[in-house]
């Protein structure tokens, strides 16, 4: 049984579209993040969620907005997209705000 | 602030040589450190973790020890595999972070 799953695990779409990506882990975390991996690998966190609560929001335009409609779901949408939002964007959980977290096998977002 | 600076990379090894991957930390408190794994196409991994000075986290052969006096967590492994040609990540997390704080990641390549 997957951990942290997420879907799609590809998504190629055009500037200006709005797309959705969807989380869920089984775990039964009370944290849920969402981070951004660039092209150099680098790792960015853009959300942190503690009992559906937004906990951090890091400097993340607004085009983007996530929704946790449980602890078992983070889901994140994006509007108008950009060339520069492409990159591969992943979800994870973790039990508490500071242990380890669990992360999801990433989607890859590529805007033409 | 709290930041993590490891190694650049990329790291070429030949099989069975010893590894090490070096980090150093900078943080308020007794933050919970982490070396994460990310093999190609997929998402982290935990590889190990430690939690306070002095422990030292280990797993699949890879070790790494918490050291509070030069704030550092070195992953050290005695003899690579193919198989661990990966990017390999150090990261830290504390009390009131809600988040995890990933460094720039080291791209390890291990020659058969």
């Amino acid at each position: 049984d997957t951990a942290v799953s997420q879907t799609p695990k590809y998504l190629v779409t055009q500037m200006g579209n709005d797309k959705s990506i969807k989380c869920e882990q089984n775990l039964g975390h009370d944290t849920m993040y969402w981070y951004k991996q660039d092209s150099k690998k680098f790792l960015k966190i853009m959300f942190s969620y503690n009992n559906k609560e937004l906990i951090i929001n890091e400097t993340v335009p607004n085009r983007f907005s996530p929704k946790s409609p449980d602890k078992a779901h983070l889901n994140l949408h994006i509007n108008s997209l950009e060339l520069g939002d492409s990159a591969v964007y992943f979800c994870a959980s973790s039990r508490t705000e500071n242990t380890e977290a669990f992360f999801g096998q990433g989607t890859r977002l590529t805007v033409v | 602030g709290n930041s993590v600076t490891q190694m650049e990379g990329p790291v070429t090894l030949s099989e069975e040589a010893f590894l090490t991957i070096n980090c150093t930390y900078t943080a308020t408190g007794y933050p919970s450190l982490f070396w994460y794994v990310q093999y190609p196409g997929e998402g982290l991994q935990l590889l190990l973790k430690a939690t306070k000075a002095d422990d030292k986290g280990s797993n699949k052969g890879f070790e790494a020890t918490y050291r509070k006096e030069t704030t550092s967590f070195h992953l050290e492994k005695g003899s690579v595999q193919v198989s661990d040609s990966a990017v390999y990540f150090c990261a830290l997390s504390y009390s009131s972070a809600s988040k995890i704080i990933f460094g720039s990641g080291t791209r390890l390549s291990i020659r058969p």
